[in-house]
């Protein structure tokens, strides 16, 4: 199984809603990451979890909270989002570090804040 | 300084020709990997190749090649015989040493012209 889940692959909320992204993956990857992408840009850190602990956050505002319940789960947790928000956010995985180790991404999730 | 540079935002190709999209990178590191993504408009990201640092020969795979010049820097992709599903974004993609991130170009959009 070398396959990335996202869900949902679709989200419309609004400024005041709270709602999650969940990613998953079964390849015993110890390095998660989530994204965020904007059209025709690149994808842009947000979160770094190594051994379901948090190690890089790329000084993402606090609306958005990341959570690493095991080793196969990553949660995106949403609050009080802005329309800038919205976006296409991109969950990854890589089986841990080493130059040589390739990112496998998800899907995605088209996020829209209205 | 940017990591990665793709110096071509669109390209186009006929179908069936090659085609060469651009990327110099810029570490101070001595062991690194360079990596190459595809983003079809549905949005996901396919990791088409893999060069590292201390390899000697260019990667392939299939239709996709890897011209790695390491004195100048550069690690630009070749896809030969060009298909009307080739058409997406690419980004070339940076990790060094032991770390966890990976630094993305500003991508190149490629349509292929039937």
């Amino acid at each position: 199984d070398t396959e990335v889940t996202q869900t949902p692959k679709h989200l419309v909320m609004g400024m005041t809603n709270k709602k999650s992204l969940k990613c998953e993956q079964h390849m015993g990857h110890r390095a998660m990451y989530w994204y965020k992408q904007k059209a025709k840009k690149p994808p842009e850190l947000m979160f770094v979890y190594s051994y379901e602990k948090l190690s890089i956050n790329e000084s993402v505002p606090s609306r958005f909270s990341p959570e690493c319940p095991n080793s196969s789960l990553l949660n995106l947790h949403l609050h009080a989002l802005q329309p800038e928000d919205s976006a296409l956010y991109l969950c990854a995985s890589s089986p841990g570090w080493g130059y040589r180790l390739e990112q496998y991404f998800g899907p995605g999730t088209r996020l829209t804040v209205t | 300084a940017q990591k990665i540079t793709q110096t071509q935002p669109g390209m186009f190709v006929q179908e069936k020709e090659a085609v060469t999209l651009d990327c110099t990178y810029d570490t101070s590191d001595q062991s690194y990997g360079l990596f190459w993504y595809k983003q079809p408009s549905s949005g996901e990201m396919i990791f088409l190749i893999y060069q590292g640092s201390y390899d000697e020969q260019n990667a392939t795979e299939g239709r996709y090649s890897l011209n790695f010049q390491k004195a100048r820097k550069s690690a630009n992709l070749v896809i030969s015989a060009s298909q009307l599903g080739d058409s997406a974004m690419y980004f070339c993609a940076m990790r060094e040493g032991g770390g966890n991130q990976f630094y993305f170009g500003t991508g190149t959009s490629l349509t292929v012209i039937p």
